[in-house]
């Protein structure tokens, strides 16, 4: 069972390109969600998914979009990266109900 | 806004040392508390989750307390070994699934 992987593991990419963060789950749980890790500021939620079809914002979502159009995917897109989106990502997801959030590996994003 | 905070930032202890590691949040109406443990590189591992009725949860070695009216939380690590070497991170639940994180304590426990 592999839980919670996500790609890719780290990328340096030029300011102003579109990048897309995949994460996918298979232990079939409903919920979903983006964060990001910064030194000082710790992990900060980007975007949610209570359940495949629906999204929500968090505390940190602009510049940042998400779809999710099966239970199992849940894409980040950067539409246009600046610098400040510099960070780690981690995906994570819970089942309804249960509470306990499970995080895939990350991925380090440089933007230049 | 929950603001939570974590006390102390950092923490180096000798091994089989009992330690406690703190954790304060602003907003009190919270659904439950989890913590978790990261290793360096690494994602977050779940250690505790507490609800907001309970006020104790044990694992093992880890002991997690939760006085919610006073917006406190504490991780009891008994016998720490080099292993339980991590940052440790709490994060109550504001609103269903809405993790607030703290800024972690940075264990280290020397052989």
């Amino acid at each position: 069972i592999a839980g919670i992987t996500q790609a890719p593991t780290s990328q340096i990419l030029a300011a102003g390109r579109r990048m897309t963060l995949r994460c996918t789950q298979d232990m079939r749980h409903n919920a979903m969600y983006w964060y990001r890790q910064d030194l000082g500021l710790g992990l900060r939620l980007i975007h949610y998914s209570n359940t495949a079809g629906t999204t929500g914002k968090g505390e940190v979502p602009d510049g940042y979009s998400v779809s999710r159009a099966n239970t199992d995917d849940f894409p980040l897109t950067l539409a246009s990266a600046v610098p400040s989106q510099t960070s780690v990502y981690f995906c994570a997801s819970s089942q309804r109900g249960q509470e306990t959030q499970y995080f895939g590996p990350g991925t380090r994003l440089l933007v230049l | 806004k929950q603001e939570v905070t974590q006390i102390p930032a950092a923490l180096s202890v000798p091994e089989g040392e009992n330690l406690v590691l703190n954790c304060s949040f602003t907003d009190s109406a919270i659904y439950n508390l989890q913590w978790f443990r990261q290793d360096p590189g690494k994602g977050l591992t779940s250690l505790l989750l507490i609800q907001s009725s309970q006020r104790e949860q044990t694992s093992g070695r880890l002991n997690a307390s939760l006085d919610k009216s006073s917006g406190r939380s504490t991780l009891y690590i008994a016998a720490s070994q080099p292993g339980d070497s991590a940052t440790y991170l709490c994060a109550p639940d504001n609103a269903g699934n809405m993790l607030t994180f703290g800024g972690g304590t940075r264990l280290m426990v020397k052989p």
